[in-house]
């Protein structure tokens, strides 16, 4: 079956402006999280949804960083008033008992 | 907070050899240990995993062992080929509901295997 989605797949924007980035599980995944990479990092952990609610937002950098899950299925993660620092891939997965399953990610660059 | 370390960073090894990456934990209520395979430009992949009750798996070059005492856990790679050069990535699931908890991931292992 799909794998996750993510789109758009590269993201170019201007400091100060919002960007939203989407993610698509897999069907059925109960499980959702968004996690940044920076060129050369680890995965660090944003947010994590079950279901539609959120236990676990404690990874989000700012407020100027929020996401949100409608029907159980995608999520958006939205960077408002970009900063070059936030330049990063942006992975979504998805999990099921046993599994999880990354996107291809959103490569985001502020210039 | 939750952490998981990871050595060593960058790993070289000559092909046929083996390659041991290692990883710390520091909750102790982690149930779920996988590790990850990243190729350049690429999504993570899975390539192994152990739960909290067994001590090792393994799948056919690759093992993972784990100490529940020490909260560390170890990828083994034997008789290494080139096409195992990678970031290699261990995480370790923080306990949650459902058994889908956040996975915390440690910083990484660039492996290089020369042929």
């Amino acid at each position: 079956g799909a794998g996750v989605s993510q789109s758009p797949s590269n993201k170019v924007t201007e400091k100060g402006k919002d960007v939203e980035l989407r993610c698509d599980p897999i069907s059925g995944h109960t499980a959702l999280y968004w996690y940044r990479q920076r060129l050369g990092q680890g995965l660090e952990f944003l947010i994590y949804f079950q279901g539609n609610s959120a236990p676990d937002k404690s990874g989000l950098p700012s407020d100027r960083f929020s996401a949100e899950r409608t029907g159980e299925s995608v999520s958006t993660l939205t960077i408002q008033r970009t900063q070059q620092e936030d330049s990063a891939v942006y992975l979504c997965a998805s999990s099921s008992p046993g599994t999880t399953n990354f996107g291809p990610g959103t490569r985001l660059l502020v210039l | 907070g939750e952490n998981v370390e990871q050595h060593p960073s960058t790993l070289s090894v000559q092909e046929g050899d083996s390659a041991v990456i290692k990883c710390t934990y520091s909750d102790s209520a982690s149930n779920y240990f996988p590790w990850y395979k990243q190729e350049l430009g690429k999504r993570p992949q899975l390539i192994i995993d152990i739960r909290s009750n067994v001590g090792e798996k393994k799948d056919q070059r690759i093992a993972v062992t784990l100490n529940k005492t020490a909260k560390h856990f170890s990828l083994h790679i034997t008789e290494t080929q080139p096409e195992d050069s990678a970031v290699y990535f261990c995480a370790a699931r923080v306990h949650g509901s459902s058994n889908t908890g956040k996975l915390i991931f440690g910083q990484g292992t660039t492996l290089q295997v020369k042929p």
